[in-house]
Parts: C-alpha cells; sequence; structure tokens
C-alpha cells in the first residue's frame, strides 16, 4: 500500500518567488491536511481538504493557498515568499470522517527561502 | 485556547528507563488526543490515541495517562530501547478526530542510552 507522497522533497527559492508544493494522499482517502513544521513554532496547521472543499484554516496569511482535485491529490502555494517560509511542509491524509483518523504523514517538502 | 503545551524539551534515559512526557492543555472542547513519533528525515507517525472518557491507554510498551479535570496528559515508555530514539509530539484535536486540523505541542527530542 502506497504511503503519502510529497514531491519536490526539496527546492530552494527567492525571496519574492512563488512555489507550489504537491501531495498525493493514500488511496481512498479523503481528506488532505498541511502543516508547516519549524524549529522555533513546530508543527502548525495551515488548512485541510476533504472532498474538494476546504473544511479547516489555521492562522495563516493569505499567501498561503491550497486545492484539492477530484482525486483526493492536494497542492499547497505560497506567494511573495518570505525567509520565515523556510520550513518543512508536511501533507496528512486520512479518511477525513466521523471516528479517529489516523492521520498518515508524507516525508515532507523541504523549503529553503533565500 | 489553543496552545498545547509539552515538557520537557529534551529528555534522556538509560535503556530500560521509563521517559514520561507530560502534555497540557486549555481547550475543554478537545476530545482526542493523539501522540506521534517522528525520526529524522521522516513524517511523524502515530504512535497511540486517547478520548476523554478514558483515563488510561496502553498499546505495547506506550501508554498514555490522562486526568481529564487537570487537563494533562501524558505518555509513558515502558522498558526504552535505544530504538525509541525520536522526537516526540502530543497533540489534540476535536470531532473525536474525525478532522485533520490538529494542534501540536512543540515535541520532546527523546534519547535512548545503550
Amino acid at each position: 500500500k502506497a504511503g503519502v507522497t510529497q514531491t519536490p522533497r526539496y527546492l530552494i527559492k527567492t525571496r519574492g518567488q512563488q512555489v507550489t508544493l504537491s501531495c498525493s494522499p493514500i488511496s481512498g482517502h479523503r481528506s488532505v491536511s498541511w502543516y508547516q513544521q519549524t524549529p522555533g513554532q513546530g508543527l502548525q496547521f495551515l488548512f485541510e481538504y476533504f472532498s474538494e472543499t476546504q473544511r479547516n484554516k489555521g492562522n495563516f496569511p493569505g499567501r498561503f493557498s491550497g486545492r484539492q482535485f477530484s482525486n483526493s491529490r492536494s497542492e499547497m502555494n505560497v506567494s511573495t515568499l518570505e525567509l520565515g517560509d523556510s520550513a518543512l511542509y508536511l501533507c496528512a491524509s486520512s479518511w477525513g470522517q466521523t471516528g479517529a483518523n489516523v492521520l498518515t504523514f508524507g516525508a515532507g517538502s523541504r523549503l529553503t527561502v533565500l | 485556547q489553543q496552545q498545547v503545551k509539552q515538557s520537557p524539551q529534551f529528555l534522556i534515559v538509560q535503556k530500560g528507563g521509563i521517559p514520561i512526557i507530560n502534555c497540557a492543555y486549555e481547550n475543554t472542547a478537545f476530545d482526542y488526543f493523539p501522540w506521534y513519533q517522528q525520526f529524522p528525515g521522516k513524517g511523524p507517525a502515530l504512535l497511540i490515541a486517547i478520548r476523554p472518557d478514558v483515563s488510561e491507554k496502553k498499546e505495547g510498551r506506550f501508554t498514555i495517562s490522562f486526568n481529564k479535570s487537570a487537563k494533562q496528559f501524558s505518555l509513558h515508555i515502558m522498558d526504552s530501547q535505544p530504538g525509541d530514539s525520536a522526537t516526540y509530539f502530543c497533540a489534540a484535536g476535536r470531532g473525536g478526530g474525525s478532522q485533520g486540523n490538529l494542534i501540536f505541542g512543540k515535541g520532546t527530542k527523546l534519547s535512548v542510552k545503550p
């Protein structure tokens, strides 16, 4: 059974640029959540998509956006990159319905902003 | 009210010892409390989770103790092994864990010495 796949694994951008990260969830999972992980702030929730609709949103500026496609694959976009956006961006998928859903995380996309 | 406070930040124990990691929360709306384990270069992976209607849950060498009145919960690792050396995160969520928007503690880096 394939796990959660995130691409690219590593990328380097400069301030002001934009970046798009991709996440392929486990087959059958309808929920995709995105998290930002930094040494200082730890794991912070960005947003969750369920059946192509944003279901929950964290406390991040509008430069951070996402979407989910009909096959449950998801992308997140960060525009006008800032140095502070350097982080590991993690995607997690789950069934997303009632009951305790196990979030299965991918290995992440490590973004460095210069 | 959305914070989950985790301690200690670093923990060193000898093989066979019982490391204990503590977490506290404020928001009584939380009703799902998972623990995640993360190894370097990997995404977090679910270890064990508990809901507030039970005071203790055990899975293998991992035990969660939950104190609803104190709004605290802790992870105990019995007979710890060097392979348990990792970063551990507690988290809290709503909706019985049905959704992907978890609030994570800042993490505890555990080192188990042989």
